[in-house]
């Protein structure tokens, strides 16, 4: 399967706990994206890259969060000392270049924080 | 920022019947694609609109992008429940690549 995979695919943590998560993109893919997704809610843009560099970050979004894509292919997502309220979907997409492009998602992984 | 609204929030059909959802941006966008998502996955790109007026068909889906580009919307002929999901339009929107709405709910009733 050449799809965009996630892992983990579930996490349940306790609050104040660090967490991180991994995309894997389609490789040919040089954009990725990260969305978090809440019940009844459309994807909530997060963050992307462009190959290594990271071009843009939501200004809701916590410093507590961070992204990484070191290499341009895989990148990660780590939430520090989280919160109940972080619980959600997290969705990773990838497409090549240009907002004219869709957007392929993966399965996504569903953190829980008790 | 940008705004994307989509309406209604759910509809509940019998199979055969019609479907629209309507998708609002505060500013004009430039393309403006739709997404599926069936309950438990993930959202699935369907189909992207870039130019003012455009309409496109796939099977017995009708995609339509308004004349002043800050609108869309979906139509589904005589709906099936494999039809059933959430539907979603998105566009660009500053310097976020896309910009999602809320969706729309689709329900089939056999």
């Amino acid at each position: 399967d050449t799809g965009v995979s996630q892992d983990p695919r579930h996490k349940i943590t306790k609050r104040g706990q660090n967490v991180t998560f991994r995309c894997d993109p389609i490789s040919e893919h040089n954009r990725l994206y990260w969305y978090r997704q809440t019940l009844g809610q459309g994807p909530e843009f997060l963050t992307y890259f462009q190959n290594e560099a990271q071009l843009e970050k939501s200004r809701l979004l916590s410093d507590r969060f961070s992204a990484e894509r070191p290499k341009g292919s895989f990148s990660t997502l780590e939430i520090q000392r989280t919160e109940q309220g972080d619980s959600a979907m997290y969705l990773c997409a990838s497409s090549y270049s240009g907002s004219s492009y869709e957007q392929y998602f993966g399965p996504g992984t569903r953190l829980t924080v008790t | 920022g940008q705004q994307v609204m989509q309406i209604p929030q759910y509809q509940h059909v019998q199979e055969g019947e019609d479907f629209t959802t309507y998708c609002n941006s505060s500013t004009t966008l430039s393309n403006i694609q739709w997404y599926k998502q069936r309950p438990g996955g993930h959202p699935v790109f369907l189909i992207q609109l870039v130019k003012s007026g455009e309409v496109k068909k796939q099977k017995r889906l009708t995609f339509q992008f308004g004349e002043a580009k800050k609108n869309s919307s979906l139509h589904i002929t005589a709906t099936q429940t494999t039809d059933v999901g959430t539907y979603f339009c998105a566009g660009p929107g500053g310097n976020t690549p896309l910009v999602f709405g809320k969706g729309t709910r689709l329900s089939v009733i056999a």
